[in-house]
């Protein structure tokens, strides 16, 4: 089965600074990985999904881009990171567009 | 209007008892549901899948209602381990987000 790993656990970033989260999953090839955000007390948002290298779709319009540059990463940057930007980022993977989704760890972001 | 809603809680029970939470969805053409479980700043780990024809794991019980489209958890006997954030899924083909998440259901289990 596969693992998913994602870094850092916690993230205290100033307004305006970059951003740069990575994902890598072992475990199985040619995965569709995605990028969720989940706030205090919201549900799961959906900011990007890969089903391929160089494949991203966007959901949402964003301060926040994302690149896949190799088959198992997936990274999440931010040029220039806004207070909103702050929450709990979630890499996610699965082998079918219908199938089960896994997750990583997650990332607590504070943007102070 | 929201794709999946749940109710949030939060649910308080006893150890030892039987609590369902109920989870509606607004697409016809949704596919695949899930439940999630999710602890206090991690990561939302899949609970079951669940089945048209309703699906049993242990102290864990799923079912899907199609023609009032809402899918439902049981948990009996209930552990304080239980106590989390349950998280229901909907999977809708065929759109660019694919899955959509209900708010989450809080459950404590009290000794």
């Amino acid at each position: 089965s596969q693992t998913i790993h994602q870094w850092p656990a916690t993230l205290v970033q100033p307004v305006g600074s970059p951003l740069s989260l990575e994902c890598t999953v072992e475990g199985t090839s040619n995965p569709n990985l995605y990028w969720y955000r989940q706030a205090a007390g919201r549900g799961l948002q959906l900011l990007f999904y890969s089903v391929g290298i160089g494949q991203i779709s966007s959901e949402v319009p964003q301060n926040l881009s994302a690149s896949r540059p190799q088959d198992r990463q997936f990274i999440l940057s931010s040029k220039k990171l806004l207070l909103s930007d702050s929450g709990f980022y979630l890499c996610a993977c699965n082998r079918g567009r219908n199938e089960k989704l896994f997750f990583g760890s997650g990332t607590q972001l504070s943007v102070l | 209007r929201k794709e999946v809603e749940q109710d949030p809680g939060p649910f308080n029970v006893p150890e030892g008892a039987t609590v369902a939470f109920n989870c509606t969805y607004s697409n016809s053409a949704s596919q695949s549901f899930f439940w999630y479980r999710q602890d206090c700043r991690k990561e939302p780990k899949l609970l079951m899948s669940v089945y048209s024809s309703g699906n049993e794991d242990g102290r864990f019980t799923a079912q899907l209602n199609r023609a009032s489209q809402y899918i439902s958890l049981l948990i009996r006997d209930s552990k304080l381990s239980d106590s989390a954030t349950y998280l229901c899924v909907v999977n809708i083909p065929n759109t660019g987000n694919q899955f959509y998440f209900g708010t989450g259901t809080s459950l404590t289990v009290i000794p």
